[in-house]
């Protein structure tokens, strides 16, 4: 089962900053979080990851509580090709345990 | 930079009939994990390859079988198929060990049909 709990859907106005949150209580100390995104039908892709600090790249930054016990990924000005399936991760082992992960709408 | 490349793109099987399935991992990796996607659903971890064995594996039974070759591509072979099997077969390689941060690059997939 998967380790995380997402919202099932969120809406976002383009241009804005989209917050997508993720709970992850029973993360252990030695697990990263990871987010991927999948447009439909494509192979997921790879946004961000993360173990204590808070990440940021090009794409996205990836805020971990204190606690490590929940995360927020941000898109920081979305546009309409940022519409699609979010998963928060978090890795056992080998094993990258999908959710059914949050559907981002960017609306015009 | 050559990605995650897998073939064939779509398969039409029948019920019983066995299906072999291709993955070529991202230029400079080397690991292969395999999964599956229903419709509507995240991706289930089948297994994963790594010097050409299998190093881990989910809940899936032993209809579910696997090589890694010395290039580092994978197979992914599916025994005595159910209705139940048809989705969307994902590749993901990765480089190396299996502690520590390593992301996972995501090939098109393979979308499985059984009548």
């Amino acid at each position: 089962d998967a380790k995380t709990t997402q919202p099932t859907s969120m809406d976002c106005a383009e241009g804005r900053a989209a917050n997508l949150p993720c709970n992850h209580s029973t993360i252990s100390g030695n697990e990263y979080v990871y987010w991927y995104r999948q447009i439909h039908s494509q192979g997921p892709q790879y946004i961000i990851h993360g173990l204590k600090n808070n990440e940021t790249n090009e794409m996205a930054s990836l805020i971990i509580t204190e606690d490590r016990k929940s995360s927020t990924l941000i898109l920081p000005h979305a546009t309409l090709r940022d519409t699609a399936v979010y998963y928060c991760i978090v890795r056992v082992a080998n094993d990258m345990r999908f959710g059914a992960g949050t559907r981002l709408t960017v609306k015009p | 930079d050559a990605g995650v490349t897998q073939s064939p793109t779509h398969l039409i099987k029948t019920r019983g009939q066995q299906v072999t399935l291709r993955c070529s991992p991202k230029s400079g990796h080397d690991t292969v994990s395999w999964y599956q996607q229903a419709l509507g659903q995240g991706p289930q971890f089948i297994f994963q390859y790594y010097e050409e064995e299998e190093r881990q594996r989910g809940n899936f039974p032993d209809r579910f079988s696997g090589h890694q070759f010395p290039n580092y591509s994978s197979e992914l072979n599916v025994n005595a198929l159910l209705l139940g099997d048809s989705a969307l077969y994902l590749c993901a390689s990765s480089l190396g060990g299996s502690w520590g941060a390593y992301e996972q690059y995501f090939g098109p997939g393979t979308r499985l049909t059984v009548t």
